[in-house]
């Protein structure tokens, strides 16, 4: 099984700045990897496929990089609707895993 | 719309059963893979199933292996999760999701495993 490590568990920005959340597979995924924005009580919200490819209706502020085993998203002057929990996955292998989370709070 | 929504879950106990469906509507079902994916209180997303748009292609993850099954019906527009030998820790909201990059979700249904 893959292991994806996102960093850090909660990261503390403040509107308008720049967060970068980041992501670690255990072994490469190539460029099969995902990110999702969960806000509380609902169902998580594709941001990112393919490492950097921006879901359809996804805001030009969030972009993803890296391929093999490190990856980031970025998301550039933070709105206060962007304080919420993202998630990576892998979807290279078998079983599909995602990481811990990483919560966004504001500063 | 396109849409899927999850029914069947609740409050069982330890050892029990619980059968979850999920109707899609507004797309072909057919024609997509189908997954399901559970979050328990507080925690992390947790993929747990998977079966190909004809059904021949499934997968579980190691936690249900042996447990539960996942099927579905393209002529009823439905996908299913039997869940046998419910535990505690099988206490989550279980989604219904389409695709290995899940661009549609449903709301979640709430699976309640205690005595």
């Amino acid at each position: 099984e893959i292991v994806m490590t996102q960093s850090p568990a909660t990261l503390s920005v403040s509107p308008g700045e720049r967060a970068t959340l980041s992501c670690r597979a255990s072994q490469s995924v190539s460029s099969n990897l995902a990110w999702y924005q969960q806000r509380p009580g609902q169902a998580p919200r594709l941001l990112i496929y393919g490492a950097s490819t921006r879901a359809t209706g996804i805001p030009a502020r969030f972009s993803g990089s890296g391929s093999g085993t490190e990856f980031t998203l970025t998301i550039s002057s933070l709105q206060s609707e962007d304080f919420v929990v993202y998630y990576c996955q892998q979807y290279d292998n078998w079983p599909i895993t995602f990481g811990q989370g990483t919560r966004l709070e504001i500063k | 719309e396109v849409q899927l929504v999850e029914s069947g879950g609740g409050l069982v106990q330890p050892g029990g059963s619980l059968r979850l469906s999920c109707a899609a509507s507004g797309f072909t079902f057919s024609s997509f893979e189908m997954n399901w994916v559970r979050q328990a209180p507080g925690k992390g997303l947790e993929w747990i199933s998977y079966i190909g748009s004809n059904g021949s292609s499934i997968y579980y993850a190691d936690s249900v292996k042996g447990r539960f099954t996942i099927s579905r019906d393209n002529s009823k527009n439905s996908l299913y999760l039997q869940m046998n030998s419910l535990r505690a820790e099988d206490t989550a909201v279980y989604y219904c999701a389409r695709g290995t990059v899940v661009v549609l979700w449903g709301q979640g249904t709430l699976v309640t495993v205690s005595s």
